[in-house]
């Protein structure tokens, strides 16, 4: 009875590869967001989409993709993975309404090296 | 955009003891939300203020908001070891829920 959940949990690739992290949320909310949080713990919005549509893109570099095929499920693609992408990226939801609390999946660790 | 500073960034309290933690911006905030990350873990929501002057209260929690809407501040009473973690306040910025994190406070608890 997960709320937010993203797999992997652990990810650990070389550099210039390309991975994919996938989540979904059972909510029933309609947005759906991409943190990333450095090592220094500073956590920073990439992304949001709502009913499946891009509504917040930070300035990520546009190795970084995301898709989301239903408004239960948002996922990140990262291509050409760099040293400086060694982060936890977490993604959350929250409901359609000002101000709605954010909802956190565990997040995914993810290692370049 | 703008952000707020949290201070302070790291925070040693002998267990039974109070601390608290303090958010400002310079310009006026719409509102404040606060979570809290347990080490290794997720931000969790604990509460949010929209209203000057507001004061809400969780437990050993007290949140508040300040008249100007400026500051905030999350104080915490007789300290326990389940209070470890890294304390967050965050202003959401648009309708769109775009959420803009300060620094944290990271809380060590010292039995």
């Amino acid at each position: 009875d997960t709320a937010v959940s993203q797999t992997p949990k652990y990810l650990v690739t070389q550099m210039g590869n390309d991975k994919s992290i996938k989540c979904e949320q059972n909510l029933g909310h309609d947005t759906m967001y991409w943190y990333k949080q450095d090592s220094k713990k500073f956590l920073k919005i990439m992304f949001s989409y709502n009913n499946k549509e891009l509504i917040i893109n930070e300035t990520v570099p546009n190795r970084f993709s995301p898709k989301s095929p239903d408004k239960a499920h948002l996922n990140l693609h990262i291509n050409s993975l760099e040293l400086g992408d060694s982060a936890v990226y977490f993604c959350a939801s929250s409901q359609e309404t000002s101000y709605s609390p954010l909802h956190f999946g565990n997040g995914t660790r993810l290692t370049v090296t | 955009g703008q952000q707020v500073m949290q201070i302070p960034q790291y925070q040693h309290v002998q267990e039974g003891e109070d601390f608290t933690t303090y958010c400002n911006s310079s310009t006026t905030l719409s509102n404040i939300q606060w979570y809290k990350q347990r080490p290794g873990g997720h931000p969790v929501f604990l509460i949010q203020l929209v209203k000057s002057g507001e004061v809400k209260k969780q437990k050993r929690l007290t949140f508040q908001f300040g008249e100007a809407k400026k500051n905030s501040s999350l104080h915490i009473t007789a300290t326990q070891t389940t209070d470890v973690g890294t304390y967050f306040c965050a202003e959401m910025t648009d309708s769109w829920g775009k959420l803009q994190f300060g620094a944290g406070t990271q809380v060590v608890v010292t039995p």
